[in-house]
């Protein structure tokens, strides 16, 4: 059974880089999978952030793109986010899940909000 | 880049009710990464269709999905109470591998 757990500080100043890092348990990162990273603004839908193949490879959503970094660090078994220059519409509960097509597994989530 | 809209955006029904959720994609989208999510306030999304047609493990049958092409519905056959929820449609795309949802339709108590 994999457990994926989000970690990071839940509270970033405007301007500055979101970090968060997703811990793999159960699984390993090497296994064959897309792991992905996935946002929900309060009271709002879920939006696509970007995914790390395990090879690597890496898949942004375009209107993301030029703020997103996705990496992995096989050692750690865990995949983290960097996301930089944020704003207030940042503010989101961030989730990281593993799937291919779709995500069948996902972590509880970590609320990350913007402000001075 | 294709666009997933859902409807209604909103779907009051009684518990014993039959569900029927839309999801329509501005473009063509391949049956084999359709997929369907139920989430519930404070937890994560949960698959529960993927492929357009297959319950994920754990999933009771009376959740089904079909269509295909830019047409895809989810229906609960029989709601139970534990049903009320927001549902997300999500379609992967390759070349390169992109993931898009769907605006959510939330099924309340009527």
């Amino acid at each position: 059974q994999v457990r994926l757990q989000e970690s990071g500080p839940g509270l970033v100043k405007p301007s500055e880089t979101l970090s968060l890092t997703c811990a793999v348990s159960g699984n390993s990162i090497n296994s064959g999978y897309y792991w992905g990273w996935i946002r929900q603004p309060p009271g709002k839908g879920l939006e696509w952030i970007g995914s790390i193949y395990h090879s690597g490879s890496t898949y942004y959503n375009p209107s993301l793109k030029s703020r997103v970094t996705i990496s992995v660090d096989t050692s750690k078994n865990q995949f983290s986010l960097k996301l930089t220059s944020v704003t207030a519409a940042d503010t989101a509960v961030y989730y990281c899940a593993r799937g291919g097509g779709d995500y069948d597994d996902w972590g509880q989530g970590s609320l990350v909000t913007v402000s001075s | 880049e294709i666009v997933l809209t859902q409807s209604p955006g909103t779907l009051s029904l009684s518990p014993g009710e039959r569900a029927t959720l839309s999801c329509r994609a501005s473009q063509s989208v391949s049956s084999s990464y359709l997929a369907w999510y139920q989430q519930k306030p404070g937890q994560a999304p949960r698959l529960l269709i993927y492929g357009a047609s297959s319950r994920a493990t754990g999933i009771p049958d009376r959740f089904s999905g079909s269509g295909s092409g830019t047409d895809f519905t989810l229906t609960i056959s029989r709601l139970g109470p534990e049903d009320f929820a927001v549902y997300y449609c999500q379609q992967s795309g390759s070349s390169p591998p992109t993931w898009t949802f769907g605006q959510g339709t939330k099924v309340e108590i009527k």
